[in-house]
């Protein structure tokens, strides 16, 4: 399958810092990731979808200005959580679909980011 | 109601055991059904995929849907220690955006 890769694997920040975290298709073009959020032992919260080129989709409660999405290019898409706070900390989970894909529905996610905010 | 419920668990079997995963789902326009594997602190994988309802079997891995009761199932037959995971179901509509089941924990004791 593909390869979604994504840095850092783990992050400790201190409160009111920013931290980028980069999501980048190895080996196939993404006009679509997605940025998801998971707290442990639950489920994936989808946040935002990055279109390259454009602005991200935000779901419903997830701030925009707290969490910036950028898709500049076709293999690499960033988060930045700013002024971060101990109740962001979590596991942040990026994927991605090949642009050549048919609808098989088949995401590529990347290893994810554990954020620690102290 | 929650679109796609599933069982959080945990859910232990022996070694060897055919485990059965489930969920349940309201919105009758999904149309594709993926389920993930997820190893501790790491990204779900796919597992299996299918569109619509049938069956699909990969393996020691057998994927079913079941559109009229809205429920999907995953099998594992021979089960090991290395099937220790969590497992998600997906499902989507013809668009991009996928849904997750809450997962359920699987332990396989050697």
């Amino acid at each position: 399958g593909a390869v979604v890769s994504q840095h850092p694997s783990w992050v400790i920040c201190k409160s009111g810092t920013s931290v980028k975290i980069e999501c980048r298709s190895l080996d196939f073009q993404a006009t679509t990731m997605f940025w998801y959020r998971q707290f442990p032992k639950q489920s994936l919260m989808l946040m935002a979808t990055s279109n390259e080129g454009s602005k991200a989709t935000y779901e419903q409660g997830v701030e925009k200005d707290k969490f910036l999405i950028n898709h500049a290019s076709l293999t690499l898409s960033t988060l930045t959580v700013t002024s971060a706070h101990p109740e962001d900390s979590s596991f942040y989970i990026c994927s991605a679909r090949d642009r050549k894909g048919s609808n098989t529905g088949e995401l590529f996610f990347g290893e994810g980011s554990r954020l620690t905010v102290l | 109601q929650k679109e796609v419920e599933q069982d959080p668990g945990p859910l232990s079997v022996p070694e060897g055991a055919i485990v059965s995963l489930n969920c349940t789902y309201s919105n009758s326009a999904f149309q594709y059904f993926m389920w993930y594997r997820q190893y501790s602190r790491k990204g779900p994988e796919l597992l299996m995929y299918t569109y619509s309802s049938g069956n699909k079997e990969d393996g020691r891995f057998t994927a079913q849907v079941d559109k009229s009761s809205k429920y999907i199932s995953l099998f594992i037959r021979d089960s090991q220690p290395s099937d220790s995971a969590t497992y998600l179901c997906a499902m989507r509509t013809g668009g991009f955006k996928t849904i997750f089941g809450a997962g359920t924990r699987l332990f396989v004791k050697a």
